[in-house]
């Protein structure tokens, strides 16, 4: 069945520094990709998204290619603030349509002044 | 525009009992989808409603049911409550089923169920 594997947290940076969060993936035929983004107290926002390999999602300065030679989708951000602490969850659809995502386990991200 | 909400945002059952979550869905969507997520994981899919039927559900038991209503609101219901079924319940619409937009959700707030 499908799976998504993502870094274990908290990880916590520094603001302005370099964020990569790793996640990668199992799944058979051609499952979109997602980033969704829990802030605290919030529900889960949709935070960018990728449909084919080698595409490139990307917002609010945030960034991640579908790599499907290593079934690869890692988030990436030049500079981070500390408004982007939260939980971020890695996801993938089933690539049959609908709206059945699978998710990984998130990481907590915690940016520090 | 309303977001999707989520009543009750909090609730403590006891074991067998049962219960129902409710769900407003985004104005102008008419999917919903429901999600389980455990402490410390990820939202897992239990099931999806489009234009008031079933459609793709997860690894659920039978006891975990649902419905959707012609304005899209929807309802959780939950039998023979488990330990096991605490956990925070998000209901996520979307505004149509499949094609470009497959995937993108907007998530409730959830519901919190503890299980005693």
């Amino acid at each position: 069945g499908n799976s998504v594997t993502q870094m274990e947290g908290p990880v916590t940076l520094s603001e302005e520094a370099f964020l990569t969060i790793n996640c990668t993936y199992t799944a058979t035929g051609y499952p979109s990709l997602f980033w969704y983004v829990q802030y605290p107290g919030e529900g889960l926002q949709l935070l960018l998204k990728a449909t084919k390999a080698d595409d490139k999602g990307s917002n609010k300065g945030f960034e991640a290619t579908y790599r499907k030679e290593t079934t690869s989708f890692h988030l990436e951000k030049g500079s981070v603030q500390v408004s982007d602490s939260a939980v971020y969850f890695c996801a993938l659809s089933d690539g049959g349509g609908g709206n059945k995502l699978t998710f990984g386990t998130g990481t907590q991200l915690k940016v520090e002044l | 525009e309303t977001g999707v909400t989520q009543s009750p945002t909090h609730l403590i059952k006891t074991r067998g009992q049962q219960v129902t979550l409710r769900c407003s869905s985004q104005s102008g969507h008419n999917t919903v989808s429901w999600y389980q997520q455990a402490l410390g994981q990820g939202p897992q899919f239990i099931f999806q409603y489009y234009r008031e039927e079933e459609n793709g559900r997860g690894n659920f038991p039978p006891r975990f049911s649902g419905l959707q209503f012609p304005n899209y609101s929807s309802e959780l219901n939950v039998n023979a409550l488990e330990l096991d079924d605490s956990a925070l319940y998000l209901c996520a619409s979307s505004p149509g089923f499949g094609g470009i937009k497959a995937g993108e959700l907007f998530f409730g707030e959830g519901s919190r169920l503890t299980v005693l």
